[in-house]
């Protein structure tokens, strides 16, 4: 059964700074891994979508690399402004379909 | 598009009253999932449907959960009786499924107190 969990459980940094976060999973067998923002009362929103057959992904100064073979992705930000404070979440797919969400990096970017 | 869109976005109910929530998806979206999240269990899937067909209902809970989605634009989750165990945020999210890039669209969630 796939796991995945995110380290830290919470992060607060000033901002400018750059910052790292972790994803890992258990079974390397994956479809796409995605990263998901969510503010408070409000839904998830996707951030970068990587296939398995990819690397990595960019969008603006958000970067989000993939390692199957370790279990590992990570999300790098940066430049971080407090309008990046949210919670981070990340998600691995399988080939049947089935979402498998981690339990979120809480992220405070402090002014 | 609008996106996904549910309703309604705070139900406050008492135990034993049935609640309904709603959702629309994305047009075009072909499998749907609703979820569940609570602080102390994080986001659980209940079920997922594909071209309006059920395909994993194990994470429904109990027998008092039931989920119908009777036309591509349309899907509810039912809770008869009510329980407050049964309050958290629950989602519907969308994909268009077969493609390996499309991402996954969330509501904005119904937020459900069972007092």
């Amino acid at each position: 059964k796939q796991e995945v969990t995110q380290i830290p459980a919470a992060l607060s940094v000033p901002e400018g700074e750059n910052l790292v976060l972790n994803c890992s999973f258990t079974d390397s067998a994956i479809y796409n891994l995605q990263w998901f923002r969510q503010d408070p009362g409000k839904g998830l929103t996707s951030l970068l979508l990587i296939q398995s057959s990819q690397r990595e992904q960019t969008s603006g100064r958000l970067n989000a690399s993939l390692d199957k073979s370790s279990g590992r992705s990570t999300l790098y930000i940066a430049a971080s402004q407090p309008g990046d404070s949210a919670t981070y979440l990340c998600a691995v797919i399988d080939y049947g379909q089935n979402f498998v969400f981690g339990p979120g990096t809480r992220l405070s970017v402090l002014p | 598009d609008a996106g996904v869109i549910q309703s309604p976005r705070h139900e406050v109910t008492e135990m034993g009253q049935e609640v309904t929530l709603r959702c629309k998806p994305i047009s075009g979206h072909n499998s749907l999932f609703w979820y569940r999240q609570t602080m102390m269990r994080g986001l659980e899937l209940l079920i997922y449907f594909n071209n309006n067909v059920p395909i994993d209902d194990s994470g429904m809970p109990e027998d008092r959960f039931s989920a119908k989605m009777p036309n591509a634009s349309f899907s509810t989750l039912k809770i008869q009786p009510s329980e407050p165990r049964d309050s958290a945020v629950y989602f519907c999210a969308t994909i268009l499924s077969g493609t390996g890039d499309s991402p996954l669209h969330f509501g904005n969630g119904t937020r459900l107190t069972v007092t």
